[in-house]
């Protein structure tokens, strides 16, 4: 049974330029959450997908979008990236939007450089 | 305003005996409390959780104990193991499933 995987764990930018980060759920999960986890800080909450639609948003500006498809999987995108915007970048996924299932399981993340 | 607060940024602990890690919170809304373990270069695994109506949960040698009164929360590992040693966060459930973490505590296990 897969767990979340997540895609690059690597990645190097510089300010200015665009970013998209892919995240694949857990089998069997429905619902893909995003969060921001800056050095020496917990994880934040960024927004999160269920039926394809973003239900829930942080406190993140405009600039971090993303997208969810029909088999789950989802995306994250960050336009014209700031030095502040290095992290490491988490996806968990859970079933139900409304918390019928209260655990969120995590991937590895991706972690982001921006020089 | 950081709504749930890991006060200890480490603990350094001796092989077999009793782990303590604490996080308060200030939101009354939660209604789902999480602990998550952490390995550099890893996500976070989910350890233990604990509903807003319980006050005790428990999973081998993982308890977690939550004072909704004092809005706290508290992870006990016993017996503590030098594999135990990561960063622990806290995490809570506010409606929708969006989790708020603390900033985390490095739990050293020494042998």
């Amino acid at each position: 049974d897969a767990g979340v995987t997540q895609s690059p764990t690597h990645l190097i930018k510089t300010r200015g330029q665009q970013v998209t980060l892919r995240c694949s759920p857990k089998s069997g999960h429905d619902t893909v959450s995003w969060y921001q986890q800056a050095l020496g800080q917990g994880p934040q909450f960024i927004f999160q997908y269920y039926e394809e639609e973003e239900r829930q948003r942080g406190n993140f500006p405009d600039r971090f979008s993303g997208h969810q498809f029909p088999n789950y999987s989802s995306e994250l995108n960050v336009n014209a990236l700031l030095l502040g915007d290095s992290a490491l970048y988490l996806c968990a996924s859970s079933l139900g939007d409304r918390g019928t299932q209260e655990t969120q399981y995590f991937g590895p993340g991706t972690r982001l450089l921006v020089l | 305003d950081q709504q749930v607060k890991q006060n200890s940024p480490s603990l350094s602990v001796q092989e077999g005996r009793i782990s303590i890690l604490n996080c308060d919170y200030t939101n009354s809304m939660f209604d789902y409390f999480l602990w998550y373990k952490k390995y550099p270069a890893e996500g976070p695994t989910f350890l233990i959780s604990i509903s807003s109506i319980k006050d005790k949960n428990e999973d081998g040698r993982f308890t977690v104990f939550l004072n909704k009164s004092a809005k706290h929360l508290s992870l006990h590992i016993v017996p503590s193991q030098p594999g135990d040693s990561a960063v622990y966060f806290c995490a809570a459930r506010e409606y929708g499933n969006k989790l708020v973490f603390g900033a985390g505590t490095i739990l050293r296990v020494k042998s």
